[in-house]
């Protein structure tokens, strides 16, 4: 069974540094994309981009290139997204995702909800 | 980037109405179109992709149809646990985007 499991809530202020991870169990981790997905509260889904374990090939969508950063740890099976510098507007719900052979997305994982207020 | 205009936004129906949720795609994208539901405080999960494919046997009163720009989601019978949100996403090219999501109330 394919499982995404994601780190637990987080609060930040403004301008501090975090990492959350997704475990990614039951499939071979190193031929599927990992997405990572923007819900802010209230609202709808945003597709944020995309890495390949295999070889960590990204890519961003515009809206958070340069905000965000994807990275993975194929020995242990995980995949991050990294903030250096947290803003207000960062709170919401960060959910990660398989891009499967059809290149939709296929599996999600629980949600990481990240809250920054000062 | 691709534009994904889903209508409407939100919905009223009955348990037992026939409901249609549409996505049109600012550019040609082929098949290349999923739908997801998604219930308060839960992930999405998907529902269809290729357009019409559907995910689970167990899902059969779901049906996707349309192919280029235009596209449809079509729930034949609505039951109480469809009472949800539905996003589309185009994934024929990067970056990828969901439709606005269609909220279906009671």
């Amino acid at each position: 069974e394919v499982q995404l499991v994601q780190s637990g809530a987080e609060m930040k202020k403004p301008g501090e540094s975090l990492k959350i991870s997704c475990l990614g169990s039951g499939y071979n981790f190193h031929l599927y994309w990992i997405g990572w997905v923007r819900q802010m509260p209230g609202k709808g889904l945003e597709w944020m981009g995309i890495i390949h374990p295999g070889d960590s090939e990204t890519r961003y969508s515009p809206s958070f290139q340069g905000h965000v950063t994807f990275s993975v740890d194929t020995s242990i099976r995980t995949a991050y997204v990294q903030w250096n510098s947290l803003r207000a507007s960062d709170t919401a719900m960060y959910y990660c995702a398989t891009q499967g052979g059809s290149g939709s997305i296929d599996y999600w994982g629980q949600g990481t909800l990240v809250t920054v207020s000062s | 980037d691709i534009q994904m205009t889903q209508s409407p936004s939100s919905l009223s129906a009955s348990v037992g109405d026939r409901v249609t949720i549409t996505c049109r795609a600012s550019h040609d994208i082929g098949n290349d179109l999923a739908w997801y539901q998604q219930k308060p405080d839960r992930a999405p999960e998907r529902l269809i992709f290729g357009a019409s494919r559907i995910q689970s046997a167990l899902l059969s009163r779901f049906s996707g149809s349309g192919s280029g720009t235009d596209f449809t989601l079509t729930i034949s019978s609505l039951q109480p646990e469809d009472f949800a949100t539905y996003y589309c996403l185009q994934y024929k090219t990067f970056p990828r985007t969901f439709g606005q999501g269609t909220r279906v109330d009671i």
